[in-house]
C-alpha cells in the first residue's frame, strides 16, 4: 500500500520569502516521489520527481524538493516565492513494485503568495 | 499543442443518464490513466491502460463505470445511470515507458461532470 500526507491545507507567504510545502509518504518498497501544481480549472502540471540518486531534486519554475528517507518526507521548497506561485500543490508517490504504475496523491496544499 | 486533450470540458446531466468522456493522450505515450478529483481532494485513481490493455481498475470503481482504449490510442470513460455522487472532475493522464520507471504523468485539463 502507498499513501501520501500533506499536513497543511494552506500555506501563506509574502512574496520574496521562502516557500515550503510539506509532504510525507508511506510505501512498502522504495518510493518514487512527484510534485504537481494545479491552477483553477486546469489539469495538474508536473514540477519535479525523485527516483534515485541525489536527495535534492531541482525542478521547474525554481522549485526544488528534498528527499529524506529517515523522515519519509519530500518537502517542496522555493527560496523566493512569487505571487504567480499561488496555486494548489500535490505530492504523489508510487513504490517500486514491478508493473504497478499508478500514483497516489495527497489531498493538496493551497499556496497563497501575497504581494 | 500536443498535450493530453479531454472532451468535453464540461458536462451537465440528469441523474440516471449515461455519459461518455474522451481522452486523447500524447501520441507517443503508451500508458493512459483516468483519475477522479472532487473539491478539496487530490486525484483518486480509477484505472489505467498500457497500450490497449486495461491493467488495473480501482476497487472503489463502481460497475457503472467502464473504460476502453481501442487500438491503444484514445480512451473513453463511460458512466452509466449517473448519480449525484459522480459529480467531479475526471482527469486523464498519459506517460511513456522508461525501463521500469514511469515518466511523469502528463494531465489533460479534465472533464467536469455535474449530475443534477
Amino acid at each position: 500500500a502507498q499513501s501520501v500526507a500533506q499536513p497543511e491545507d494552506q500555506v501563506n507567504v509574502a512574496e520574496g520569502n521562502p516557500l515550503t510545502v510539506k509532504c510525507t509518504y508511506s510505501v512498502s518498497g522504495n518510493p518514487y516521489l512527484f510534485w504537481y501544481v494545479q491552477y483553477p480549472n486546469r489539469g495538474l502540471q508536473f514540477l519535479l520527481k525523485y527516483i534515485t540518486g541525489d536527495n535534492l531534486v531541482k525542478g521547474s519554475y525554481g522549485f526544488e524538493a528534498e528527499f529524506n528517507k529517515s523522515q519519509t518526507s519530500f518537502h517542496l521548497k522555493k527560496p523566493s516565492a512569487l505571487v504567480s506561485d499561488s496555486a494548489l500543490y500535490f505530492c504523489a508517490v508510487r513504490d517500486d513494485t514491478p508493473y504497478d504504475y499508478k500514483l497516489s496523491f495527497g489531498a493538496g496544499t493551497t499556496v497563497t503568495v501575497r504581494a | 499543442d500536443t498535450g493530453v486533450s479531454q472532451n468535453p470540458r464540461h458536462k451537465i446531466t440528469k441523474r440516471g443518464q449515461n455519459v461518455t468522456f474522451r481522452c486523447d493522450p500524447i501520441s507517443e505515450h503508451n500508458r493512459l490513466y483516468w483519475y477522479r478529483q472532487t473539491l478539496g481532494q487530490g486525484p483518486e485513481f480509477l484505472t489505467y491502460f498500457q497500450n490497449e490493455a486495461q491493467l488495473e481498475k480501482s476497487r472503489l470503481l463502481s460497475d457503472r463505470f467502464s473504460a476502453e482504449r481501442p487500438k491503444g490510442s484514445f480512451s473513453t470513460l463511460e458512466i452509466q445511470r449517473t448519480e449525484q455522487g459522480d459529480s467531479a472532475m475526471y482527469l486523464c493522464a498519459s506517460s511513456s515507458f522508461e525501463s521500469r520507471i514511469n515518466s511523469p504523468l502528463h494531465f489533460g485539463n479534465g472533464t467536469r461532470l455535474t449530475v443534477t
